[in-house]
């Protein structure tokens, strides 16, 4: 199995640009989480799907920040407009509901850099 | 609410020597805990899981972590350290997300383990 996989792995914009990021999950897997990681803030769910709807958006942070997920195999993080402080890695995981309780597998992470 | 706190933002062994990461959690019912590892640029990787079953978990890479009620505590350990087990270390509870069809995870804010020669 390839594990989560997400792209671009490193991403260098300027303020004002649109950035998309990319998921793939595990094949057979029906919830999907975006977190983003900084130093100040740690680990912050921002966004899950469960069979490809949003559940609980109520991470993120305003209203640059989108998430859609058009089938079970891929999912996308956008920004637009970014920001210097969007600086972050984001990461990407997914579980199932008849594996153990909370398990998730992360993808390992996209780190985004808003200049 | 489920959360856990870690206790040490930073731990320093020298290889060979036992591993102490200490994390305490607060629930309204029993919860299921975890630690997940995170290698540098890497992702998180689960190291293991409590689930209300035996309250000695054994994980990966000898790592394992004993749950205490009485003591609200997750402790993870490991008898001798490996350079190659300098990581950041999260320890983490799951909760029910909104719809209650599933879970979420709350972090605690990491504990960097730092391995010396």
């Amino acid at each position: 199995d390839a594990g989560v996989i997400q792209s671009p792995r490193h991403e260098v914009t300027e303020m004002g640009q649109e950035v998309t990021l990319r998921c793939k999950p595990i094949s057979g897997h029906d919830y999907l989480f975006w977190y983003r990681q900084t130093m100040m803030r740690g680990l912050e769910l921002l966004i899950y799907f469960n069979n490809n709807v949003p559940i609980d958006d109520s991470g993120m942070p305003e209203d640059r920040f989108s998430a859609k997920m058009p089938n079970a195999s891929f999912s996308t993080l956008k920004i637009q407009p970014s920001e210097p402080r969007d600086s972050a890695v984001y990461f990407c995981a997914s579980s199932f509901l008849g594996g153990s309780v909370g398990e998730q597998f992360f993808g390992p992470g996209t780190r985004l850099t808003v200049l | 609410a489920q959360s856990v706190t870690q206790l040490d933002s930073h731990v320093s062994v020298s290889e060979g020597t036992p591993v102490l990461l200490r994390c305490n959690y607060s629930s309204s019912y029993s919860p299921s805990l975890f630690w997940y590892v995170q290698h540098p640029n890497k992702g998180l990787q689960l190291l293991l899981k409590y689930t209300s079953a035996a309250t000695l978990v054994k994980g990966i890479n000898g790592f394992e972590a004993e749950f205490k009620k009485s003591e609200t505590s997750f402790h993870l350990t490991k008898p001798s350290a490996h350079m190659s087990d300098a990581a950041e270390y999260f320890c983490v509870v799951s909760v029910p997300t909104y719809s209650n069809s599933g879970y979420a995870l709350n972090f605690g804010k990491g504990t960097s383990l730092l391995v010396t020669p």
